[in-house]
C-alpha cells in the first residue's frame, strides 16, 4: 500500500534550470508533508515541510506546493546547482509518524 | 551541529544471527525512531520509542525485532534471528517531540547502518 508515491526515480536537470520534483498521495488525513535530502553515505536531512492547510511554503530557492484537492505536491529548486543532485524523499505526516516515498534521484548536470 | 551517530556502518551477519546495531541520539531529544530501506525501495518506519517503551510499531516490527536504551545515551535494536529479507539500511533518528504538526518536530537522521544477511 503506497501511501506516498514519488513515480520519478530519477530526474536529469541542466544547472541553473529549474527542478520539479512531485510527490502524489493517497492518505487524506496527513496533516503535514516534509522534503528529505539524502546524499550517499548519509542519512535524510530535512529539507522544507508544508502544513495540509497551506499551499505554498518557499525557503530560499526551495518551494514546496501543496494541490490537496489532487493529492499532489511538488518541490521546486530554482536555480539548480551541482550540489542539489541527491536523492529526494518526499514524507507525508501525521498522527502514526512519517510515511515516505520511494524518492527520486535528482542529477544536476553542468 | 548535533547529530545522530549510528553503529556499525554496515555489518554482514549468516542468517538466523542476531544483530544489535547501535544509536546515540541527540542528546536532548527524547524520541527515538528506527526505519530501514530495503534497497530500490521506499523508507520505512520500524518502531518508535519514549520515555523507555515503544510507542508506535508498524507490520515489519515482529517478535523478531526488539529495541532497548541501555544507558543514558544508546538506543538499540537488536534482530534476533536474521533473515534474508532483513538485508537493508536501517537508519536511527531522533527528535525532541512526537510528530505532530510542522516546523521543530522534524527528525534527525544517522546516517545508517547496512546490514547484509547472507
Amino acid at each position: 500500500d503506497q501511501q506516498v508515491k514519488q513515480n520519478s526515480p530519477s530526474l536529469s536537470v541542466q544547472e541553473g534550470r529549474i527542478s520539479i520534483l512531485n510527490c502524489d498521495y493517497t492518505n487524506s488525513m496527513f496533516d503535514y508533508f516534509l522534503w528529505y535530502k539524502k546524499y550517499p553515505a548519509e542519512g535524510p536531512t530535512f529539507l522544507i515541510s508544508i502544513s495540509s492547510i497551506k499551499d505554498k511554503n518557499e525557503d530560499g530557492r526551495f518551494t514546496v506546493f501543496l494541490n490537496k484537492s489532487a493529492k499532489h505536491l511538488s518541490l521546486h529548486i530554482v536555480p539548480s546547482q551541482p550540489g542539489d543532485s541527491a536523492v529526494y524523499f518526499c514524507a507525508g505526516g501525521g498522527a502514526d509518524g512519517l510515511t515516505f516515498g520511494k524518492g527520486t534521484h535528482l542529477i544536476i548536470q553542468p | 551541529e548535533p547529530e545522530v551517530t549510528q553503529t556499525p556502518s554496515h555489518q554482514v551477519t549468516q542468517m538466523g544471527q542476531e544483530v544489535i546495531l547501535r544509536c546515540v541520539p541527540i542528546s536532548n531529544h527524547l524520541y527515538f525512531y528506527w526505519y530501514r530501506q530495503i534497497l530500490g525501495q521506499k523508507v520505512e518506519f520500524l518502531v518508535s520509542f519514549y520515555n523507555n517503551e515503544i510507542s508506535e510499531k508498524s507490520e515489519i516490527f515482529d517478535d523478531q525485532f526488539s529495541v532497548e536504551r541501555p544507558d543514558g545515551s544508546n538506543f538499540t535494536l537488536k534482530i534476533r534471528s536474521t533473515k534474508l529479507e532483513d538485508s537493508a539500511m536501517y537508519f536511527c533518528a531522533s527528535s525532541e517531540r512526537f510528530l505532530v504538526g510542522v516546523g521543530a518536530n522534524v527528525l534527525t537522521f544517522g546516517a545508517g547502518s547496512r546490514l547484509t544477511v547472507l
